[in-house]
């Protein structure tokens, strides 16, 4: 199975801050790269696919990129509704796999 | 608006067997594969079944392969999940998610509220 390794496992910012998350997977895995965001008690949301491309209705502070086995999700601008926890996932070959969460916290 | 509503969620016996289903509205069901992911109290997401659009596909994680069938109704527009020999590592909040494509090769966009499955004496 390819293994997803998010970096960091949590994260304290402030409101306004630039925040970035990295995944990495332990193969090539393309572009086949998705991110994720839960909230305490709530259901996982889709953000981005393709490694870089948002999903409907995402807002544009949400930006990812990279390519084959390294990649990253970037928040403009942090503002409180963006506290979760975030994971990356790979679905370039079954059984698909996920990171193991970035909780981003208030500082 | 796309809404999944999962359902069939509850306590269950270790070696009993559950009936998840999860009733899906405001897309075209029978056009897009459907996937399960679960949850474990505290834990990570963990990938567990796929269907096809038209059922004719399925796959499964190791984890669950032989125990679970996941299967769906296009004419109902819902999706299931047959869970059987339950174990405690079962215990876990159970995800509806749509794919974007008829094909289960292609990623997730929308996810359900999940329901919980308790697996324990």
């Amino acid at each position: 199975d390819i293994q997803m390794t998010q970096s960091p496992s949590s994260l304290s910012a402030s409101v306004g801050d630039r925040v970035t998350i990295t995944c990495r997977a332990s193969q090539d895995i393309s572009n086949y790269l998705a991110w994720f965001q839960q909230k305490p008690g709530k259901a996982p949301k889709s953000l981005i696919y393709a490694a870089s491309s948002l999903q409907s209705g995402v807002p544009s502070k949400f930006s990812g990129s990279g390519s084959g086995t390294d990649f990253t999700l970037t928040i403009s601008s942090l503002q409180p509704e963006d506290f979760a926890t975030y994971y990356c996932q790979q679905y370039n070959i079954y059984p698909w796999t996920f990171g193991q969460g970035t909780k981003v916290e208030i500082k | 608006e796309v809404q999944l509503v999962e359902s069939g969620g509850g306590l269950v016996q270790p070696g009993g067997s559950l009936r998840l289903s999860c009733s899906a509205s405001g897309f075209t069901f029978s056009s897009y594969a459907m996937h399960w992911v679960r949850q474990a109290p505290g834990k990570g997401l963990e990938y567990v079944s796929a269907i096809s659009s038209n059922g004719g596909s399925t796959y499964y994680a190791d984890s669950v392969k032989g125990r679970f069938t996941i299967s769906r109704d296009n004419s109902k527009n819902t999706l299931f999940l047959q869970m059987s020999s339950l174990r405690a590592e079962d215990t876990a909040v159970y995800y509806c998610v749509k794919g974007n494509s008829g094909s289960y090769y292609r990623p997730f966009d929308y996810w359900g509220q999940g329901t919980l499955v308790t697996v324990s004496s």
